[in-house]
C-alpha cells in the first residue's frame, strides 16, 4: 500500500499524559499536513510542512502541541498534558508541490484520540 | 477569511435517482475548490477539483461538480446514485488571494442512498 499511513489508529489516554502520533506520507510528496476532526465537523487545519520546514501553524495549535518532520519524510505530532477537549480524530495528508501546480491532498486513515 | 457552507447535514436519495450535494464558499480572491468523500473508518478520498477552466468538472466514480462564480457555489452531482455512494461528503476551498493558504472544509453532508 503506497498511501498515507498513520500510527496508531486508536489511542486512549488519561488526562495529563503525553501522546505522540506518527504519519508516513506518500514517498515522493514534499508537503505534509495535519488536521483535527471532531464529530459532526469537517477537518480543521493544524499545521503543514514543506519538506522539513514547518511553514504555517493554526491558532488551534496551542503550545501543548508540537509537530516535527525531521528529515522531510515522516512526521510526528505530540500533544503534551492532554485535555479532554483534545479528543478527536487527527488526520494527516500529503501532496506534491511543483511550481504553481495545484495538487490535491491525500489523506491517511487518521488516529482517533480519546482522553479520559 | 475563507469559508465553506454545506447547508444540508443529510441528503436522502433513492438508488438510480440523480443526487446533488450543495456547497457554497466565500473567498477574497479566486477559489480552488475540492470535494472529498469519507467512508467509515477510512480517510478522506479525493473526488474532484476545480482550479480554472471549464465550470463543469468530472471526477471519480461518476461524480461531477459545477462551479458557479456568480452564486459562489460548487455543487456535487451524480446522474444516477448507487447504494455504495452512501458516505460523508466534504467540500473544501483554498483562497488563491492569500498565497499558500490551507484547505478550509465544510461540516460535511451525509448522503444516504436507499435501495
Amino acid at each position: 500500500d503506497t498511501g498515507v499511513s498513520q500510527n496508531p489508529r486508536h489511542k486512549i489516554t488519561k488526562r495529563g499524559q503525553n501522546v505522540t502520533f506518527r504519519c508516513d506520507p506518500i514517498s515522493e510528496h514534499n508537503r505534509l499536513y495535519w488536521y483535527r476532526q471532531t464529530l459532526g465537523q469537517g477537518p480543521e487545519f493544524l499545521t503543514y510542512f514543506q519538506n522539513e520546514a514547518q511553514l504555517e501553524k493554526s491558532r488551534l495549535l496551542s503550545d501543548r502541541f508540537s509537530a516535527e518532520r525531521p528529515k522531510g519524510s515522516f512526521s510526528t505530532l505530540e500533544i503534551q498534558r492532554t485535555e479532554q477537549g483534545d479528543s478527536a480524530m487527527y488526520l494527516c495528508a500529503s501532496s506534491f508541490l511543483r511550481g504553481g501546480d495545484v495538487r490535491e491532498q491525500f489523506f491517511g486513515p487518521g488516529t482517533r484520540l480519546t482522553v479520559l | 477569511a475563507q469559508s465553506v457552507a454545506q447547508p444540508e447535514d443529510q441528503v436522502n436519495v433513492a438508488e438510480g435517482n440523480p443526487l446533488t450535494v450543495k456547497c457554497t464558499y466565500s473567498v477574497s480572491g479566486n477559489p480552488y475548490l475540492f470535494w472529498y468523500v469519507q467512508y467509515p473508518n477510512r480517510g478522506l478520498q479525493f473526488l474532484l477539483k476545480y482550479i480554472t477552466g471549464d465550470n463543469l468538472v468530472k471526477g471519480s466514480y461518476g461524480f461531477e461538480a459545477e462551479f458557479n462564480k456568480s452564486q459562489t457555489s460548487f455543487h456535487l452531482k451524480k446522474p444516477s446514485a448507487l447504494v455504495s455512494d452512501s458516505a460523508l461528503y466534504f467540500c473544501a476551498v483554498r483562497d488563491t488571494h492569500s498565497g499558500n493558504t490551507p484547505l478550509v472544509f465544510g461540516k460535511g453532508t451525509r448522503l444516504s442512498v436507499i435501495a
